[in-house]
């Protein structure tokens, strides 16, 4: 089956450390993004990448961090740095302008 | 840049009433649309797509949505909801930025369905 796979579902840490979130797609798609939800708001791009080994900033990269070093792969480092890092993350994947296919998300809650 | 404008972040049906999502969105030309879904504490599912093909585009679910070119509008509806269309809507546009395609959300709309 095709699709993105994201890891963990749920994922706590403690305030001050470093984590990282897995982005996973089989679909064969270039591009890969980061989102982040908050309660009852929409979604918030992070980054977002079209080709391996390039990316971009979205409205709210501080504090954030990303790689890709494979097609398939798009993880996400939460670093220190971001202030208020509790959110629902959503990563998604798209061919050209189509639309997106999204994973079930992981939840960060930081403490 | 593009912008997607949703009425209403909340909307109540009966069930077997119509269900009507209101989606505007800001283009010169006109862009790719889409609605997508979303279930609690999961992630967001295509629902349809506009991609300036025919101007009535049916989806999954029993969902449909029109473009109107003259009202700037993409709206989504169902003829008679069902209690498991409770969830959270999502209207987006795709952009292209520097070769790069991004899409822009809508605030979303959350769908409640009364017994």
């Amino acid at each position: 089956d095709g699709g993105i796979t994201q890891s963990p579902k749920y994922l706590f840490r403690k305030e001050g450390q470093n984590v990282t979130l897995s982005c996973e797609q089989n679909l064969n798609h270039d591009a890969m993004y980061w989102y982040r939800q908050d309660p009852g708001q929409g979604l918030r791009l992070i980054y977002y990448s079209q080709i391996v080994n390039d990316f971009q900033k979205g409205d709210i990269a501080e504090g954030y961090s990303v790689s890709r070093e494979k097609k398939e792969s798009f993880p996400l480092t939460v670093t220190s740095a971001q202030k208020n890092p509790t959110a629902f993350y959503l990563c998604a994947s798209s061919m050209m302008g189509y639309g997106q296919y999204f994973g079930p998300g992981t939840r960060l809650t930081v403490t | 840049a593009q912008s997607v404008t949703q009425l209403g972040s909340h909307v109540s049906v009966s069930e077997g009433a119509l269900v009507l999502l209101r989606c505007n969105y800001s283009s010169s030309v006109p862009p790719y649309l889409f609605w997508y879904v979303q279930y609690p504490n999961q992630g967001l599912q295509l629902l349809l797509k506009y991609t300036s093909a025919a101007t009535l585009v049916k989806g999954i679910n029993g969902f449909e949505a029109e473009f109107k070119k003259s009202e700037t509008s993409f709206h989504l509806t169902k003829p008679s909801a069902h209690m498991s269309d409770a969830a959270e809507y999502f209207c987006a546009v795709s952009d292209r930025e520097r070769g790069t395609y991004k899409y822009i959300f809508g605030t979303g709309t959350r769908l409640k369905v009364l017994a």
